[in-house]
């Protein structure tokens, strides 16, 4: 089956600062991977995902994840954050080909931007 | 476009009583997911439907909860009888079927039992 392995439950950094946040997954074949975002009292929507092609994606408010498959891990960053990204932030998972909607999540990073 | 709706926010109950939680997905979404997600945890999958029919249901606790999605659109989640292990939050997604991972997720339904 598989995991994911989101070390970090809290991330506290100011405002402008860089942050990664870091995932790990366990599978021994091929895998789609996502970061879904939760902002305060709503729900879950994807940040990003990772299907195919080439191992850096971005997203439209500037995040990046890149897919190390030597590393199983598929890390969050940012080079600048700012006070509205503070959110909680999950990495997850599901099998390629076929599983491509059966995520398994990790347990979440609460990032915190601070002034 | 209106987004997936749940039912009701918030709910407090005290053990053994029933409880239902209600999902409106989002229009032309043929696939239905329940998730459960523990205080600290992330959401963990109960079921999933494609349409009507429940594909994986695997980790639905079947002694106490059921599901239903009648007509393939709206779902509804039962718990009877509920216990305290319960609370948590009952989250909802749905997706157009295509294999691409991307859910689209209501608000959740925030359980607290007594």
């Amino acid at each position: 089956a598989q995991s994911v392995t989101q070390l970090d439950s809290q991330v506290p950094v100011f405002e402008e600062a860089p942050v990664e946040l870091r995932c790990n997954y366990s599978s021994s074949v091929s895998v789609y991977l996502f970061w879904y975002v939760q902002y305060p009292n709503q729900g879950l929507q994807l940040l990003l995902k990772y299907l195919s092609g080439s191992t850096l994606v971005e997203s439209i408010n500037g995040f990046e994840a890149e897919f190390n498959k030597s590393q199983t891990s598929f890390h969050l960053r940012k080079p600048s954050v700012h006070i509205s990204d503070t959110a909680e932030y999950f990495c997850a998972v599901s099998d390629w080909p076929g599983g491509g909607n059966k995520l398994t999540f990790g347990t979440g990073t609460q990032l915190k931007v601070e002034l | 476009e209106a987004g997936v709706v749940q039912s009701p926010r918030y709910k407090i109950i005290e053990k053994k009583q029933p409880v239902a939680f209600w999902c409106n997905p989002i229009s032309g979404h043929n696939t239905l997911y329940w998730y459960l997600q523990n205080l600290g945890q992330g959401p963990e999958l109960l079921i999933r439907y494609e349409n009507e029919e429940a594909v994986d249901d695997s980790q639905l606790p079947k002694d106490r909860f059921s599901a239903e999605r009648l007509k393939g659109v709206d779902s509804t989640l039962k718990i009877q009888p509920a216990e305290l292990g319960d609370s948590a939050v009952y989250l909802c997604a749905s997706s157009p079927g295509q294999n691409t991972g991307e859910l689209f997720f209501g608000e959740g339904s925030r359980l607290t039992v007594l």
